[in-house]
């Protein structure tokens, strides 16, 4: 089983639809989570940290159920510039600190 | 907006030759990242940096691959002999603390004929 695993997509919505993504993870120990956004043969770019009580930006909202060892990402208002990889990221303590990232969500929103 | 750079942004190489990629961090980022990423992939951590040393390199091929920090600032990866299967996306981040968000880089992508 991976570390971090993330459902491949490609997740294909309308604009204005409402999206989730979910992220899982194995290790317990895991502190601290991220979603970053990649487009294509570009740099990952963060996204929003994920804190344990959620949070929100704009139509972005991040959420961690440390219970059920995942993250999410729901997109509201869908827009054409939504398309992209949506990339969980989880540190974990192995010793030190350790990223793992998932293999990314595939995201086309169509017109 | 502080940026990490990277450089050279494309690279071809023949297999066997050395091959090396440069990244300055953002000022004031203690923890420094080399990734490789295949195409459908996630970044695969090669080394990790904190400062000068190195907290993490364990998944990195060091019969062919190094990396260096020497003044804690910026990094340089190298790859000698490359071989076909490295070519990839070669990625430098770096963040404040080794718990906190990742910048990244433009990224290097490097082919090996």
């Amino acid at each position: 089983r991976k570390e971090v695993e993330q459902d491949p997509g490609p997740f294909n919505v309308p604009e204005g639809a409402t999206v989730a993504f979910n992220c899982t993870y194995s290790n317990s120990a895991s502190q601290s989570f991220f979603w970053y956004r990649q487009d294509c043969r570009k740099e990952p770019k963060l996204l929003m940290s994920v804190y344990s009580s959620g949070n929100e930006d704009g139509r972005f909202t991040a959420q961690l159920n440390r219970a059920s060892q995942y993250i999410s990402l729901l997109i509201r208002d869908s827009k054409l510039s939504d398309s992209a990889t949506y990339l969980c990221a989880v540190n974990m303590r192995t010793g030190g600190f350790k990223t793992i990232f998932g293999a990314g969500t595939r995201l086309f929103v169509k017109a | 907006e502080a940026e990490v750079a990277q450089s050279p942004r494309y690279k071809i190489t023949e297999k066997s030759q050395a091959v090396a990629f440069w990244c300055d961090p953002i000022s004031g980022h203690a923890t420094l990242y080399w990734y490789r990423q295949i195409l459908g992939q996630g970044p695969e951590l090669l080394v990790q940096f904190q400062d000068e040393s190195v907290v993490d390199d364990s998944q990195l091929p060091k019969d062919r691959f190094s990396a260096e920090r020497l003044k804690g600032v910026d990094s340089t990866l190298k790859i000698q002999p490359a071989e076909l299967g490295d070519s990839a996306m070669y990625l430098c981040a770096s963040s404040l603390g080794v718990d906190r968000e990742q910048y990244f880089g433009p990224g290097t992508r490097l082919t090996v004929t």
